[in-house]
């Protein structure tokens, strides 16, 4: 079955960039989409289609996909962003199914 | 604006059959290529996809969950309802029904936390 990776936890000083990746096989041939979880709450898209942001997210918030990953970036990190995100994509083969990452926790510092 | 909200039981038994219903607004199911989708988290981890169906009837589901879920909608109540047989303690999550944009979730419902106990 079709796995992401992501690391449990990216820690990151209030006004600097932070980096959560995504990983998988064969991205070039899947669009990622990227949500943000605060405590209590249920999950919100920062960016879908690998870059494109919903209106209503900041542009310090973007995203970018190579062949093996994909990358969700926060510039000027400030304690708001402090939540859990998630990859997720949609697999189309002989049955349709989606995947979401194990989720990687932001702590600003 | 489009909104969902869950509804279900707070706890249910061992090896019961667990139904949930996603009343929503600001979309109808009987518009061309509109869907709604299920997923659930455990305490503590990452979302789980469920399943979901579309404005045509048409059902998708995960594999691992295939033999005991089933997918409805009432398109005139404007409500999809997730039905889980033979339940288990691993099955205790906050089960979401979201909005399905191409093959994106937005927006999702609140949630609704179903303990399983033992």
């Amino acid at each position: 079955s079709y796995v992401l990776t992501q690391p449990p936890s990216v820690s990151v000083a209030p006004g600097q960039t932070a980096r959560i990746p995504c990983g998988g096989r064969n991205f070039g041939t899947k669009t990622v989409h990227w949500y943000q979880q605060k405590p209590g709450h249920a999950p919100v898209v920062v960016v879908h289609d690998d870059t494109v942001r919903p209106s209503g997210i900041p542009d310090r918030i973007s995203g970018s996909k190579s062949e093996s990953a994909a990358t969700l970036t926060i510039d000027r990190v400030d304690a708001g962003d402090e939540a859990d995100y998630y990859c997720q994509v949609w697999i189309s083969t002989s049955e349709q199914t989606v995947v979401f990452g194990g989720g990687t926790r932001l702590t600003v510092l | 604006q489009i909104t969902l909200q869950e509804s279900g039981p707070s706890v249910v038994k061992s090896t019961q059959t667990l139904t949930v219903t996603c009343t929503f607004s600001g979309f109808s199911l009987s518009t061309y290529a509109v869907g709604v989708t299920w997923i659930r988290q455990p305490p503590g981890k990452a979302p789980e996809w469920l399943g979901l169906i579309y404005w045509n009837g048409e059902e998708a589901y995960s594999p691992s969950l295939k033999s005991r879920l089933t997918i409805t909608k009432d398109t005139s109540k404007n409500l999809v309802v997730l039905t889980l047989t033979n339940v288990e303690p691993e099955d205790t999550a906050t089960y979401y029904c979201a909005h399905v944009v191409s093959d994106w979730f937005d927006p999702w419902g609140q949630g609704t936390l179903v303990t399983v106990s033992s």
